[in-house]
């Protein structure tokens, strides 16, 4: 079955500079690809996700890039603020199959 | 409009016992999903329902079973709760089935602790 691997497990940024978080994905018939963030205490909230026809997706301060040859997929934040700090997953589905299949996450800490 | 709602929001069990979880989707939603997510991991995928009918399972233990109700909204069970079973669990909602409708919102969960 699918598997996703996550990385770093944390990842500690300065205000304002870049973060990315890398994920790798095993099952090669996936083909949509979310990533979530989530806050203490509160459910998953979809930030952008890419599907496999695309490469890259951009939404204001956050971008999606996928390598369907290597099997991986990350997340890019520019110009980070403390509202960024979070746990942020990355997940992976295929087809008709709508099942999520999900890296372990990272704590993303803006450092002010 | 009102997000994916869940009921209710803190349940404290004891071992053996049964816990019924309750999830109603976004309007106009069809299908529910149910993971769990046990502290510091990602979530786990445990049903997955479309109209009514169970379109998918996860690896759990027939003690997991869940039901969606004609309104959409759905019900998760857990018999002979085990301390193991204490986890989030998130109910997400999505319109339907098709390609571009992978999109999967989730409610805030509800915190089970099994004691």
């Amino acid at each position: 079955g699918e598997n996703v691997e996550q990385h770093p497990s944390t990842l500690s940024v300065q205000e304002g500079d870049s973060a990315v978080i890398k994920c790798t994905y095993s099952d090669s018939a996936s083909n949509y690809f979310p990533w979530y963030k989530q806050e203490l205490g509160k459910g998953p909230q979809l930030i952008i996700d890419i599907r496999s026809n695309v490469g890259e997706k951009k939404d204001q301060r956050i971008a999606v890039t996928l390598n369907k040859t290597a099997k991986h997929f990350s997340l890019h934040i520019t110009e980070t603020q403390p509202e960024d700090s979070a746990v942020y997953f990355c997940a992976a589905s295929r087809g008709s199959n709508y099942q999520l299949i999900w890296g372990a996450g990272t704590k993303l800490i803006i450092k002010p | 409009d009102a997000g994916v709602t869940q009921s209710p929001t803190h349940l404290i069990k004891t071992r053996g016992q049964q816990v019924t979880l309750r999830c109603s989707p976004i309007s106009g939603h069809k299908s529910v999903s149910w993971y769990q997510q046990v502290l510091g991991q990602g979530p786990q995928f445990i049903f997955q329902y479309y109209e009514k009918e169970e379109r998918g399972r996860g690896n759990f233990p027939d003690r997991f079973s869940a039901r969606q109700f004609p309104n959409y909204s759905s019900e998760l069970n857990v018999n002979a709760l085990l301390l193991g079973d204490s986890a989030l669990y998130l109910c997400a909602s999505r319109p339907g089935t098709g390609g571009v409708y992978n999109e999967q919102f989730f409610g805030p969960g509800t915190r089970l602790t099994v004691l």
